[in-house]
Parts: structure tokens; sequence; C-alpha cells
């Protein structure tokens, strides 16, 4: 059963343009939601988070919206640099339980240049 | 301040075999978490630990792994009688367990090749 899900495993994008990584979750109780970005060979790194009680967080070139009724979020990423070529993460959290993190299946992303 | 180090970074091993890998995770974070990722996989939820409560381990995959963490700090995964099927990367990762600092930090990982 995977509750937090990435069906894109990969997307590439030129230069400049908009990056757009999507994320479903399937359990109500998840409050807390992060992105984790990972390079080969090296442990993901946080991204940028966002707690249920908003639907925007934004970081620099870094937005995060988050969808509740439809359990949905999604990583903005404008202007995309060749730099964020990397795999992609969401993770979510429930907060009044074990701060057990699940992790979607990540998806790659390729900014051309 | 060091990050999550994790050792040995690869090991290769033969079927059967037992095996230990560390995480030694950043000072004063109370979470510890190892996950790991099979090639072409996202990240496996395996086993949680909370400051002196007793652990999560509801992700370990069978009886032939456990692990333990050593007065709240550093964590050892011990694989017994390792199989292909457990080749991956295996990533410690900590963080604190309230307040605003819930990001977690992950070490480089280990590389565990099982032949």
């Amino acid at each position: 059963d995977q509750q937090v899900k990435q069906n894109s495993p990969s997307l590439s994008v030129q230069e400049g343009r908009i990056s757009i990584l999507n994320c479903d979750y399937t359990n109500s109780m998840f409050d807390y939601f992060l992105w984790y970005k990972k390079y080969p060979a090296e442990g993901p790194t946080f991204l940028i988070s966002i707690s249920s009680i908003k639907d925007k967080n934004e970081d620099g070139r870094f937005t995060v919206f988050l969808n509740k009724s439809a359990k949905h979020l999604s990583l903005h990423i404008v202007p995309s640099q060749p730099g964020d070529s990397a795999v992609y993460f969401c993770a979510a959290i429930s907060t009044s339980g074990t701060y057990k993190y699940i992790f979607g299946t990540g998806t790659r992303l390729k900014v051309l240049a | 301040g060091a990050g999550v180090s994790q050792s040995p970074s690869n090991k290769v091993t033969e079927k059967g075999k037992d095996v230990e890998l560390r995480c030694d995770p950043i000072s004063g974070h109370t979470a510890l978490y190892w996950y790991r990722q099979s090639l072409g996989q996202g990240l496996e939820f395996l086993i949680y630990f909370q400051g002196n409560s007793a652990p999560d381990k509801s992700g370990l995959p069978s009886d032939r792994f456990s692990a333990e963490r050593t007065g709240g700090s550093v964590s050892t995964l011990t694989i017994q009688r390792t199989q292909q099927e457990d080749s991956a990367v295996y990533l410690c990762a900590s963080s604190f367990s309230s307040g605003s600092g819930r990001e977690q930090f992950f070490g480089p990982g280990t590389r565990l090749t099982v032949l």
C-alpha cells in the first residue's frame, strides 16, 4: 500500500522553464510534507516543507503547493537550472503520530541546457 | 558542525555472511532512521529510534535484519545471512523530534553488494 505516490518517474525540462513535480498521498492523517533532492552517490538533502495549515510555501526558486482536498502536493522550480537535475522525493508525516516519514518513489528531473 | 556519517561507504560481501552498518547521527538529534534504496526504487523505511522509546521496527523486511542504538547516539544495522536481494544503498537519517526542525538529515549511505 503506497501511501505516498510520485507517478512520474522522470521529467525533462528546458533550462529557464518551470519544473513541476507532483506527489499524491492517501493518508488523511499526514499533516506535514517535505521535499528532498538527491544527487547520485549522496544522501537526500532537505529542500522545502509545508504544514497542512498552509497551502503554499515559497523559498527562492522553489515553491510547494498543497491541496488537502485532493491530497496532492507539487513542487515548482522556477527558473529551472541544470544543477537542479537530480531525483526528487516527497515525504509525509503525521506529527501527532510517531514521526515516521513515508517517502514517495522519486522523480528524476533532468534540466536541459 | 558534522553531519550524519555512515560507515563503511561501500561493502561487498558473500551470500550468507553477516554485515554491520554504522551510523553516527548529528549530535542532539533524538530521532534516527534507517532506510534502504534498491536499484530504481524509492526510499524504503526500515526502522526508527526515538529517544529511549521502543524502536519502530515495522519496516524491517525479515528477522535477519536488526538494529541497535547505543546511548541514544550511534546506531548499527545488522544483516545476518545476507542474500543477494539485500543489495542496496542503506541510508541513515537523524532529526529533532519536535518543534520546527522536522526535516531529516541524511548520511551519504552505505552501498551493500551481496555476491
